[in-house]
């Protein structure tokens, strides 16, 4: 089956800096990528999607200064969390669908557990 | 925003049991779908629903639709201390693809 790999699955940073995630898609393209977030024991909330070759689209609330996505080719998406904060701390998960299948499943990475010192 | 409700929020069984979970949603959707997350992973896909079905399975899960409550069940049958994990609904509310997740259902069986 499709596989997303997304890398780190943990990092550790001091507030102010700057952490990039990534998000690729393995053995398939990827036209779309999603970027959720997830608090212990919460739901996913989107944070925005990633359009390939343009802007990602964020959800309200979200601040798009703060989450940069990137989506240059249609196996990789990144987000980098600038300046970083304590309250930045929580898990980021990322999702793709394969463009050329015709469900509307999705593929989710391992996540990444970020923690703002 | 979120607008998927389940419950219960945590639920608790003996391998062999059935494990009942639910999800609500509000607006119209074009499919429904049910992913099983472990502890501090990704999200797996388990099964999907389209809009005109009404019932739906894989294996031991079971998946019912009312479009009419706006509600959706998944039916885990003869448990498994393996199912332990959270089970999330999630409606494409959002637009194509774009789902929105409900609050999961944290569900542990004891051997």
């Amino acid at each position: 089956g499709a596989v997303v790999s997304q890398h780190p699955s943990r990092v550790i940073c001091k507030s102010g800096t700057s952490v990039k995630i990534e998000c690729r898609s393995l053995d398939f393209q990827a036209t779309t990528m999603f970027w959720y977030r997830q608090f212990p024991k919460k739901s996913l909330m989107l944070m925005a999607t990633s359009n390939e070759g343009s802007k990602a689209t964020y959800e309200q609330g979200v601040e798009k200064d703060k989450f940069l996505i990137n989506h240059a080719s249609l196996t990789l998406s990144t987000l980098t969390v600038t300046s970083a904060h304590p309250e930045d701390s929580s898990f980021y998960i990322c999702s793709a669908t394969d463009r050329k299948a015709t469900n509307e499943k999705l593929f989710f990475g391992s996540g990444t557990q970020l923690s703002v010192l | 925003s979120q607008q998927g409700e389940e419950d219960p929020q945590a639920l608790s069984i003996q391998e062999g049991e059935n494990a009942t979970m639910n999800c609500s949603y509000k607006t119209s959707i074009n499919n429904l779908q049910w992913y099983r997350q472990n502890s501090g992973r990704g999200l797996v896909h388990l099964i999907l629903i389209r809009s005109n079905e009404r019932e739906k399975h894989s294996g031991r899960l079971r998946v019912t639709l009312d479009t009419s409550k706006k509600s959706s069940s998944l039916l885990i049958t003869a448990s498994r201390a393996a199912d332990t994990a959270s089970y999330f609904c999630a409606t494409d509310s959002g637009g194509y693809n774009k789902l929105i997740f409900g609050a999961g259902t944290r569900l542990a069986v004891h051997p």
